[in-house]
């Protein structure tokens, strides 16, 4: 069964705590991608990557963090730097430039 | 700077309705404009994607037409159902980049 699954469904943090945000795929996408999605606003891209070993930054990196060291997965850290954490985060993969393929989300909220 | 701008936030129409959904960027260098379907606390599923050489995109009932001259697109939905109920998203993919641009939506509500 090929798609992309994101875990956990949903995420609690404290202040001052780092997370990791899950993302997998089986579609044997190059191309993986986190975006940000706050009430009634479009996506926004945090990270993306092209190739394993390889990622760039999006229009709010600052505070998170990404790796990439193998082709199935693209997990997210959501830093203490990150002053406003509490959003749904979705992660995507596609062929390069290509038709995107979202995975179910994970929605974060800061106690 | 590409902006992605969809018209209207929010619509309602009754059951059986014909209706169009706009989406309308700044920039004309496209390389592809993809529309999305998300129901609440879900992620986005993908509806049609149009490349830049194409005019248009039709998969059941949904049609979806692209003009990059005048920086528009639209998505058209036939017999329109109480499960169409939705927030439609559309994004662009910007020539020569990578990073994707999405609106923010259009919220449709159809009542049985």
């Amino acid at each position: 069964d090929g798609g992309i699954t994101q875990s956990p469904k949903y995420l609690f943090r404290k202040e001052g705590q780092n997370v990791t945000l899950s993302c997998e795929q089986n579609l044997n996408h190059d191309a993986m991608y986190w975006y940000r999605q706050d009430p009634g606003q479009g996506l926004r891209l945090i990270y993306y990557s092209q190739i394993v070993n390889d990622f760039q930054k999006g229009d709010i990196a600052e505070g998170y963090s990404v790796s990439r060291e193998k082709k199935e997965s693209f997990p997210l850290t959501v830093t203490s730097a990150q002053k406003n954490p509490t959003a749904f985060y979705l992660c995507a993969s596609s062929i390069i430039n290509n038709e995107q393929f979202f995975g179910p989300g994970t929605r974060l909220t800061v106690l | 700077k590409q902006e992605v701008t969809q018209i209207p936030a929010a619509l309602s129409v009754p059951e059986g309705e014909n209706l169009v959904l706009n989406c309308s960027f700044t920039d004309s260098a496209i390389y592809n404009l993809q529309w999305f379907r998300q129901d609440p606390g879900k992620g986005l599923t993908s509806l049609l994607l149009i490349q830049s050489s194409q005019r248009e995109q039709t998969s059941g009932r949904l049609n979806a037409s692209l003009d990059k001259s005048s920086g528009r697109s639209t998505l058209y939905i036939a017999a329109s159902q109480p499960g169409d109920s939705a927030t439609y998203l559309c994004a662009v993919i910007n020539t020569g980049g990578f990073k994707t641009i999405f609106g923010a939506g259009t919220r449709l509500f159809v009542k049985a």
